[in-house]
């Protein structure tokens, strides 16, 4: 079953702390996102990556990190210099990251910072 | 920078009616568009795309939308809704030169009513 892979569904964090986000997919895709949604914002682009070793800040990259080490996976960590880090994130892949490419995106994680 | 402009955020209408949800761009270059659908409990997914040839272009369930150059608008259109089509709505954009980089709309949230 193809698919994305988000996990947790649900985190909470205390201020100050890092903590790290999971998207895997197994589409065998080369292209991987982050977006975070907020209401009434729609999605923005936190980071992405077209190829295994490589990525790009996208519009909203501070206070994030990412890495991509494998094909699979591409794990997003929310520092504590993120001012406000409390949202839904979500993972997207695409085949070859093209301007035309469709994106799937995983079921989501929603960070919550106490 | 481009941005993206859903001019509804909210819209309840009955079974049966018709639907049309305004999206503009800003951005003077060859565009890629998009609408994308999230269903509640579900992933976001892709309702349908445009990026060259017949601007009426035809998606999933029904929808259709039509891309007019001229007034950098890509609009969604279904002639009949269903209960089912409740959902959140979300226009794309992607320069054709900045590859993967979509540029997300607010988003509409659309319920139907039986």
């Amino acid at each position: 079953d193809g698919g994305i892979t988000q996990s947790p569904k649900y985190l909470f964090r205390k201020e100050g702390q890092n903590v790290t986000l999971s998207c895997e997919q197994n589409l065998n895709h080369d292209a991987m996102y982050w977006y975070r949604q907020d209401p009434g914002q729609g999605l923005r682009l936190i980071y992405y990556s077209h190829i295994v070793n490589d990525f790009q800040k996208g519009d909203i990259a501070e206070g994030y990190s990412v890495s991509r080490e494998k094909k699979e996976s591409f794990p997003l960590t929310v520092t504590s210099a993120q001012k406000n880090p409390t949202a839904f994130y979500l993972c997207a892949s695409s085949f070859s990251g093209g301007p035309t490419d469709t994106q799937y995106f995983g079921p989501g994680t929603r960070l919550t910072v106490l | 920078a481009q941005s993206v402009s859903q001019h509804n955020h909210h819209v309840i209408l009955s079974e049966a009616a018709s639907l049309e949800l305004g999206c503009n761009y800003s951005y003077g270059g060859t565009v890629n568009l998009f609408w994308y659908v999230q269903y509640p409990g579900q992933h976001l997914q892709l309702l349908l795309k445009y990026f060259s040839g017949d601007p009426l272009v035809k998606g999933i369930k029904g929808f259709e939308a039509e891309f007019i150059k001229s007034k950098f608008s890509f609009n969604l259109r279904k002639p009949s809704v269903q209960w089912s089509d409740t959902a959140e709505y979300f226009c794309a954009v992607n320069a054709a030169d900045s590859w993967g980089k979509l540029q997300f709309g607010a988003g509409t949230q659309v319920v139907v009513t039986p």
